[in-house]
């Protein structure tokens, strides 16, 4: 199967910088995507890395290594609004099916006052 | 863009029941996923369909579930007979895979079997 380990909880507090990690199985590997959802809502799409190195949006970075088959999140300056669910998904392509999107377990943030 | 759409929101059934979830992709979508969250499982991808053609559903629990895609722009996921344990959020998501490689996801429908 496609494996995706990401840390189950994570608390930070506001203001500061909080990573979160994530490694996946590579084979068949065809980009990486970071999700963010808050409690009782969609999963909503934060980034999307296919090469390696580092893709920057406003507070929010994300880093991709293919060859170690692992990714992070980077959240600068936290705010209180920024406490949710943290998901990272893969995209696998086989021989017979393209464009197979697979989520991690997701990491909840807690931002602390 | 109205957004993916789905429906029912929310859902309370008797165990034995039939389930049918609705969903219609954004417009112009050529790739529609059906996932179910829960809080043991997490996000699973149930079965995932291109061009209405359904390509993977490995994900599929058991046979009580079904997927169909009739047209460009509806899919029903069906339940029969439901169990308590199907209890969860069921969430639908399309893709256009012309113009980037994002998923957004409908609002999703909330199931409760008792």
């Amino acid at each position: 199967g496609q494996n995706i380990d990401q840390p189950t909880e994570m608390t930070a507090t506001e203001g500061a910088i909080v990573q979160i990690n994530c490694t996946y199985q590579t084979s068949g590997f065809n980009g990486l995507f970071w999700y963010q959802q808050h409690a009782g809502e969609a999963p909503t799409f934060l980034s999307y890395n296919v090469l390696d190195g580092l893709e920057e949006k406003g507070r929010f970075s994300s880093f991709l290594s293919r060859s170690k088959g692992y990714s992070y999140l980077l959240l600068k300056e936290l705010q209180m609004k920024d406490s949710a669910s943290y998901l990272c998904a893969v995209r696998f392509d086989g021989s017979s099916n393209t464009g197979k999107l697979i989520f991690g377990q997701g990491t909840t943030l807690q931002v602390k006052p | 863009d109205a957004g993916v759409i789905q429906s029912p929101r929310h859902e309370v059934t008797e165990m034995g029941q039939e389930v049918t979830l609705r969903c219609k992709p954004i417009s112009g979508h050529d790739y529609l996923f059906w996932y179910r969250q829960t809080m043991m499982r997490g996000l699973e991808l149930l079965i995932y369909f291109n061009n209405n053609v359904p390509i993977d559903d490995s994900g599929m629990p058991e046979d009580r579930f079904s997927a169909k895609m009739p047209n460009a722009s509806f899919s029903t996921l069906k339940i029969q007979p439901s169990e308590p344990r199907d209890s969860a959020v069921y969430f639908c998501a399309s893709r256009d895979r012309g113009s980037g490689n994002t998923i957004y996801f409908g609002e999703g429908s909330w199931l409760t079997v008792v």
